[in-house]
């Protein structure tokens, strides 16, 4: 079965970066399109960003466009988010996602989530 | 961008019960629509992809129905297990968007 593994999320100032992995298995990132949804607390779902696994191409939620990045690598099936010029409204449980498939983008397997909080 | 509509926000609903919840499409997705269970600390689970198919291990008990811009989420007798969040979400244009979810809670 497909896993999903989030890490990196933490406790960061306003204006900060980091950087969060999705590690996975049984699943080829160049097959399957794969995104990031978060969470803030006690609210509900927003979608982030998406890597689309057949061309490559990215996709944004206005909210993060020009701020957050989104990349794979192939050779250790990991998604990553970049996150820079963070912001307390970004504070939320990040999730990776995959898509049924290339081009179906509803979401058939999640991780866990790691938890990102911008304060200081 | 899509917005996606959902409603009633809290449905509350005795078990074994139907429970019939809204989502509404700002502009068409065809039958783009998934919806998403999610119950307390744990992570959201896909229901019903294409606006009707269920997803794998989903019971007979849930059904979805709609498109183009109107859908529907039916639960036809809950059971104690299915009182959580639901959200639907399209998938027909980027950026992907959901719903801001309806609460099923028990009456």
């Amino acid at each position: 079965e497909v896993q999903l593994l989030e890490s990196g999320g933490g406790l960061v100032q306003p204006g900060g970066s980091l950087r969060l992995s999705c590690v996975t298995s049984r699943l080829s990132l160049s097959t399957y399109d794969m995104s990031w949804v978060r969470q803030a607390p006690g609210k509900g779902l927003e979608w982030v960003s998406a890597f689309r696994g057949t061309g490559g191409s990215t996709y944004y939620a206005d909210s993060v466009k020009g701020r957050f990045t989104i990349s794979t690598d192939i050779s250790t099936n990991t998604l990553y988010l970049q996150m820079n010029s963070l912001r307390a409204e970004d504070t939320a449980v990040y999730y990776c996602a995959k898509a049924w498939s290339s081009g179906w983008n509803y979401l058939d397997y999640w991780g866990q989530g790691t938890l990102v909080t911008v304060s200081s | 961008e899509i917005v996606m509509t959902q409603s009633p926000a809290t449905l509350s609903v005795s078990p074994g019960e139907r429970a019939t919840l809204s989502c509404r499409a700002s502009q068409s997705v065809n039958s783009d629509l998934a919806w998403y269970q999610q119950t307390p600390g744990q992570t959201p689970r896909l229901l019903i992809y294409g606006a009707s198919t269920r997803a794998t291990g989903i019971p007979a008990r849930f059904s979805g129905s709609g498109s183009g811009t109107e859908f529907t989420l039916t639960i036809s007798s809950l059971q104690s297990e299915d009182f959580a969040v639901y959200y639907c979400q399209q998938y027909n244009n980027w950026p992907l968007t959901f719903g801001g979810g309806t609460k099923v809670e028990i009456k």
